[in-house]
């Protein structure tokens, strides 16, 4: 079945730049998502990316996918410990459009 | 617009008793699913809904029970409670029944004990 994975763990200095990887492995998926996570909250949408592109830019935020190797990756720029949270990259679920198949999330600690 | 709405946030339960939880999309949104977050197993998948029915499901037993109502809003039963079904429920919608993103809620922390 379709598959997720992340790295666990990520720590930055506050002001540095954070790149957090992903793979995926259902190549039918169309859109890639990345969604991030508060304590104590639900997940809050923050980009996603059509399968025909290969960079989205938004803000601070951009999305690079390489379909070939079925890898995506966030980039926040200039990071600031606002951005401490779990990160979930989601597949927009392919030939299951009914669901979404999550990694198991990326937690990142910005130190100031 | 609202956001997506759950109630309750919180629920204590005893092994055995059964609990609805409940869910209101974003206005104009027709399609429901929910998710069940656990330390240990992740983001899994329960079921969607879509104008009130069913369109998929996920691999959880017969326990685990949905429906969704004319309005949209969405409820989801779990009978019979085992320590196990302890979890973050997470509700999300989205306007269509393609890859449109999931808009989710703040979920519902269920604990049995």
């Amino acid at each position: 079945g379709e598959d997720v994975e992340q790295s666990l763990f990520l720590s930055v200095r506050e002001g540095d730049s954070s790149v957090i990887n992903c793979t995926y492995t259902d190549s039918s998926s169309t859109y890639l998502y990345w969604y991030k996570q508060e304590p104590g909250a639900g997940l809050q949408l923050l980009t996603y990316i059509f399968s025909n592109m290969d960079m989205k830019q938004d803000q601070r935020l951009t999305v690079l996918l390489n379909k070939k190797d079925k890898h995506l990756s966030l980039r926040i720029a200039d990071t600031q410990t606002g951005d401490s949270a779990i990160y979930f990259c989601a597949e927009g679920g392919g030939t299951n459009a009914g669901k979404s198949t999550f990694g198991d999330g990326t937690t990142l600690t910005v130190k100031p | 617009k609202a956001g997506v709405t759950q109630t309750p946030r919180y629920l204590i339960k005893t092994r055995g008793q059964q609990v609805t939880l409940s869910c209101s999309p974003i206005s104009g949104h027709r399609s429901v699913s929910w998710y069940q977050q656990t330390p240990g197993q992740g983001l899994q998948f329960l079921f969607e809904y879509f104008s009130e029915t069913q369109r998929n499901k996920g691999n959880f037993p017969g326990r685990f029970s949905g429906r969704q109502f004319s309005n949209s809003r969405s409820e989801m039963n779990v009978s019979t409670l085992e320590l196990g079904d302890s979890a973050l429920y997470l509700c999300a919608s989205r306007s269509r029944l393609d890859n449109s993103p999931l808009h989710f809620g703040n979920g519902t922390r269920l604990t049995v004990t």
